[in-house]
């Protein structure tokens, strides 16, 4: 069975730094390329990054680009977001997402960060 | 970026009735390897997107038959021909043919 565990989130001022984890299990972990997508509370989904399968292109949305890095360790079967200078508007929980057939056809639960001073 | 306006936005509905959602992007989906990929979730209350369908009109693994999704370069529906309790929730449509990947506003479909 397919499992995408996050871990990480928590509460973090302004201007401060995070680490997201995404356990992965189930399926050939190295073989994909993985994302991470957020919502803001009440507010709709919005794409995050993507990572190829071995870590050698990585693709983010405007909003987090220079602060933000996806990276992923494959033989730990884990994806991470690490995330800096975060601002209020990068409350959200935050998915990560196994792609199939260009769709997410896997989500984990999500992870809350919650910035606010 | 790709915009993707999705309505109605709200969508009360009758048990067993019909439903249908549309979903518009300001681009063609149609990649040149000639699938469109526009893909509908759902998201029930408290809990993650679940992937209804894919590549415009393929239904993910233990869908059931009542959802359909169709269409083709910007203009794509999702249907569901029975409206049932457990189909509560925000619908959402997305795209992954231009970076960055974009999803409409979602609706919200609750029952009657």
């Amino acid at each position: 069975e397919v499992q995408l565990v996050e871990s990480g989130g928590g509460l973090v001022q302004p201007g401060g730094s995070l680490k997201l984890s995404c356990a992965a299990s189930g399926f050939s972990f190295r073989s994909f390329w993985m994302t991470w997508v957020r919502q803001a509370p009440g507010k709709g989904l919005e794409w995050v990054a993507s990572i190829k399968e071995d870590g050698s292109e990585k693709i983010y949305v405007d909003s987090v680009k220079g602060r933000f890095t996806i990276f992923r360790d494959n033989a730990e079967n884990s994806l991470y977001l690490q995330m800096n200078s975060l601002t209020v508007e990068d409350t959200a929980v935050y998915y990560c997402a196994k792609p199939e057939s260009g769709a997410y056809d896997k989500w984990g639960q999500g992870t809350l960060v919650t910035v606010s001073s | 970026d790709v915009v993707m306006t999705q309505s109605p936005l709200s969508l009360p509905v009758t048990p067993g009735e019909p439903a249908s959602i549309s979903c518009r992007s300001s681009q063609s989906l149609l990649h040149r390897n000639g699938y469109t990929y526009l893909a509908w979730y759902l998201q029930k209350p408290g809990q993650s997107p679940q992937l209804l369908i894919y590549l415009t009109s393929y239904r993910a693994s233990g869908v059931p038959d009542r959802f359909s999704g169709s269409g083709s370069g910007t203009d794509f529906t999702l249907k569901i021909s029975r409206v049932e309790a457990e189909d509560v929730g925000v619908y959402y449509c997305m795209q992954v043919v231009h970076t960055p990947v974009t999803f409409g506003q979602g609706t919200r479909l609750d029952i009657k």
